[in-house]
């Protein structure tokens, strides 16, 4: 059973177009996130969510939307896809705000804009 | 959050021991040393944290200096599965915290 599970695993598709990326926990974490890690292989923390709230935003471009229907979910909606948005996309989630106890990550999201 | 220096790159042979070190000289008495690392192509995954005294579990075991400016994270016996980029990150105790990933070094255990 998957503790971070992400869909799709490989998503490619045209510029302009919107894209969604879905993430679901069942380890009972109140927080969740998403990373961006690009082709440097740098990882990126963009949004962090606790309880269904929005916590950080890391001043990433409101194309990308997240929405968390609940404390186990967290989509992650990119509207009018750019070729700098090719990367892959982790999600990940930890008991807490403090993360003391770890994060879990989930297995990523390869994205390709063409 | 205190600022981490790791080598960027190390090999090590299988069955050795794999010793990763990594610098936090402005690390804060409240704040905690993690280890994450992230094998190709997978998401990061968690490995050991610590304050002060060293820790072990089944993954790894964490040395830290006494004034706390430095760690090392020991692999006892390093195999194939072990090669991946390894993160040093220091998190604070409570409140908000975020995982900032650095470079990592990048440890390649060769047979």
């Amino acid at each position: 059973d998957t503790a971070v599970s992400q869909t799709p695993k490989y998503l490619v598709t045209q510029m302009g177009n919107d894209k969604s990326i879905k993430c679901e926990q069942n380890l009972g974490h109140d927080t969740m996130y998403w990373y961006k890690q690009d082709s440097k292989k740098f990882l990126k923390i963009m949004f962090s969510y606790n309880n269904k709230e929005l916590i950080i935003n890391e001043t990433v471009p409101n194309r990308f939307s997240p929405k968390s229907p609940d404390k186990a979910h967290l989509n992650l909606h990119i509207n009018s896809l750019e070729l700098g948005d090719s990367a892959v996309y982790f999600c990940a989630s930890s008991q807490d705000l403090g993360g003391g106890y770890g994060y879990t990550f989930g297995s990523g999201t390869r994205l390709t804009v063409v | 959050d205190a600022k981490t220096t790791q080598p960027t790159s190390m090999d090590c042979a299988e069955g050795r021991a794999a010793n990763l070190p990594c610098n936090h000289s402005t690390i804060s008495g409240n704040e905690y040393v993690y280890w994450y690392r992230q094998i190709h192509s997978q998401g990061p995954q968690y490995i050991i944290h610590g304050l002060k005294n060293n820790e072990t579990n089944e993954m790894a075991s964490l040395i830290i200096t006494e004034d706390r400016k430095s760690s090392t994270l020991i692999l006892p016996h390093a195999t194939l599965r072990d090669t991946a980029v390894y993160y040093c990150i220091v998190l604070f105790s409570g409140g908000y915290n975020k995982l900032i990933f650095g470079a990592g070094t990048r440890l390649a255990v060769h047979p």
